[in-house]
């Protein structure tokens, strides 16, 4: 099964800056990534399919970047509500499916 | 407004039984695959299990494997999973999505959740 890293595990932040979050896979999984949010007590929600592609009503300041083992996901401007955990996710193996561990964004 | 909807879980003894639903409205059930995704309280997602559309293509994790059956009824738009001698290591929030296929995929909407307690 591949493998899915994200790094940092958790990571403290101030609102307005720059966050960059990585994940790597244990093998190329080309343009095959995923990036979700998830809020406490609530579902996950998407924000950018295929690598780079931002999911419609998704804000601007979130974009997606990388293939084959390394990609990552940048918040340009950090805003209040984007404090939450995020994952990545291949899905180059359907249908089989894997997440990172997760990324917790803290003020 | 596309919507998933799971119902089911609850407490339930090791080695016993439970069947999860969910409900899909807002879309073309059936012509969608669909996941189980699930998160061990404090913990990561894991996905579970993936049908197709038709309900003839099936997978599931390693850990699940034998326990745990996906069906689905395209007329009901139901998606279900049934799980079988459940351990304590099952519990968690069992989340429903749907597989969008569009050259890669990815799983949007997913239902709140369902919270699935395996204790004695």
């Amino acid at each position: 099964d591949i493998q899915m890293t994200q790094s940092p595990s958790s990571l403290s932040a101030s609102v307005g800056d720059r966050v960059t979050i990585t994940c790597r896979a244990s093998q190329s999984i080309t343009s095959y990534l995923n990036w979700y949010q998830q809020k406490p007590g609530k579902a996950p929600k998407l924000l950018i399919y295929a690598a780079t592609s931002l999911q419609s009503g998704v804000p601007s300041r979130f974009s997606g970047s990388g293939s084959g083992t390394d990609f990552t996901l940048t918040i340009s401007s950090l805003q209040p509500e984007d404090f939450a955990t995020y994952y990545c996710q291949q899905s180059h193996s359907t249908p089989r499916y894997t997440f990172g561990q997760g990324t917790k964004l803290e003020i | 407004e596309m919507q998933l909807m799971e119902s089911g879980g609850g407490l339930v003894k090791p080695g016993g039984s439970l069947r999860l639903s969910c409900t899909a409205s807002g879309f073309t059930f059936s012509s969608y695959s669909m996941a189980w995704v699930r998160q061990a309280p404090g913990k990561g997602l894991e996905w579970v299990s993936s049908i197709s559309s038709t309900g003839n293509l099936i997978s599931n994790v390693d850990s699940v494997k034998g326990r745990f059956t996906t069906s689905r009824d395209n007329a009901k738009n139901s998606l279900y999973l049934q799980m079988n001698s459940l351990r304590t290591e099952d519990t968690a929030v069992y989340y429903c999505a749907r597989v969008v296929r569009f050259g890669t995929n990815w799983f949007d909407p997913w239902g709140q959740g369902t919270l699935v307690t395996v204790s004695s």
